[in-house]
């Protein structure tokens, strides 16, 4: 079984503001991980993904993310927030044995502060 | 590439009216997806196809949904009769994931914004 739980369904920042976004595992064999952006009226855009690989993966749109494996935890992180990057955040986690099947969290709505 | 089409965009009908979406995948994307995205809620697998063949359809309430990939390439997805608990907004993805090689993000599609009534 494998689930993520996404803490804060609405995050607010302000302009410049580092963004930190939550995101916890669990799964009974070794995860990858994925962020996804869903902008109004869109569908998913991946983010960024963890396949095993470095810990600190960098994605698309200046953020990032660190796989640590002892917190069981995959935080989105951006140093400084975009008005544009207005947009709900979700987390995602499956595994490389047998057909992948992805399973998301809730999401996050973050709200970017003038 | 040209992404995941999908159509319609948005659809409004009565409850027990019947609905059909479609999806059009990448070329060469050998997995599709249906997945259920209520609002407020991350999106919910419905149904997974490898080509033309069911992998995963646990979640499909198929009393009312149906859904089929001929040839391979493009898939619909059918409720047969819509109940109002359908509205949501109904997302295809593809992916060039072949049997256990689950290191690629999907693409998605926009999705089609069902609301009934």
């Amino acid at each position: 079984a494998q689930s993520v739980t996404q803490l804060g369904s609405h995050v607010s920042v302000s302009e410049g503001a580092l963004v930190l976004l939550r995101c916890n595992y669990s799964s009974s064999v070794p995860p990858y991980l994925f962020w996804y952006v869903q902008y109004p009226n869109q569908g998913l855009q991946l983010l960024l993904k963890y396949t095993s690989a470095a810990t600190l993966v960098k994605g698309i749109n200046g953020f990032e993310a660190e796989f640590k494996k002892s917190e069981t935890s995959f935080h989105l992180t951006k140093p400084s927030a975009h008005m544009s990057d207005a947009a709900e955040y979700f987390c995602a986690v499956t595994h490389s044995g047998g057909y992948q099947k992805v399973t998301f969290g809730i999401g996050t709505k973050l709200q970017v502060i003038p | 590439e040209a992404g995941v089409a999908q159509s319609p965009r948005y659809k409004i009908i009565e409850k027990r009216q019947s609905v059909a979406f479609w999806c059009n995948p990448i070329s060469g994307h050998a997995t599709l997806y249906w997945y259920q995205q209520i609002l407020g809620q991350g999106p919910k697998l419905l149904i997974q196809f490898q080509n033309n063949g069911v992998v995963d359809d646990s979640q499909l309430p198929k009393d009312r949904f149906s859904a089929e990939r001929l040839k391979g390439v493009d898939s619909t997805l059918k409720i047969q009769p819509a109940k109002l608990e359908d509205s949501a907004v109904y997302l295809c993805a593809s992916s060039r994931i072949l049997g256990t090689r689950a290191n690629y993000g999907y693409t998605f599609g926009s999705g089609t914004r069902l609301t009934v009534v």
